[in-house]
């Protein structure tokens, strides 16, 4: 069964850092570009940062540019989050996901939850 | 970036009835290598993680019971619920993966 379980989230200041974690099982992770999606309290789907199956290729929302740092493990079956300089508006859950060849996110972690206040 | 903006934010439906979300792109997202359309839906539920309901604009996802279709072409897609039931009382977003992901503003589906 394909699993995506995340960690690390929690309450920072703003200012602060976090950095998420996304354990994978159930499938082979070195073969499927994976990504970070948020949803702030109430709101819509937001893709954050994806990474290709090598992680030799990273990409980012413009929000995030800069002080977010998407990475992997492929020996660890792990995708990562590094966030730092983190703001009032990053406050979401963050959700782990996998990209198919079908051009959609087809499993979903159950999210970690960041929430920036001071 | 590609903008998908949803039809209605809300939409009350009566259980047994047909429910339409539509979704309308910003740009074509049709694409080339094998013309089919970037479009994908998802399912939300309170407290739950999206879900993967259909792909490729139309083709559903192994699992997800027949009452969900998908249609579409050019820059308007539309998914059908055919006869809706309790289970299905959640948050739907279409979502397109052509260039930079981007995802519709969601359509609370909720019980008339």
């Amino acid at each position: 069964e394909v699993q995506l379980v995340e960690s690390g989230g929690g309450l920072v200041q703003p200012g602060g850092s976090l950095r998420l974690s996304c354990a994978a099982s159930g499938f082979t992770f070195s073969h499927y570009l994976m990504a970070w999606v948020r949803q702030a309290p109430g709101k819509g789907l937001e893709w954050v940062a994806n990474i290709k199956e090598d992680g030799s290729e990273k990409f980012y929302v413009d929000s995030v540019r800069g002080r977010f740092t998407i990475s992997r493990d492929n020996a660890q079956t792990s995708l990562y989050l590094q966030m730092n300089s983190l703001r009032v508006d990053d406050t979401a859950m963050y959700y782990c996901a996998r990209f198919n060849d079908s051009a959609s996110f087809d499993k979903w972690g159950q999210g970690s939850r960041v929430i920036v206040s001071s | 970036d590609i903008v998908l903006t949803q039809t209605p934010d809300s939409l009350p439906v009566s259980l047994g009835e047909r429910a339409i979300i539509r979704c309308k792109s910003s740009q074509s997202i049709l694409a080339s290598f094998n013309n089919k359309h970037s479009l994908s839906w998802y399912q939300q539920k309170p407290g739950q993680p999206p879900q993967l309901l259909i792909f490729w604009a139309s083709t559903r996802k192994w699992g997800v019971p027949d009452r969900f279709s998908g249609s579409g072409s050019g820059t308007d897609f539309t998914l059908t619920i055919s006869s809706l039931q309790a289970e299905d009382v959640a948050v739907y977003f279409c979502h397109q993966y052509y260039s930079t992901p981007t995802f519709g503003q969601g359509t609370r589906l909720e019980l008339k």
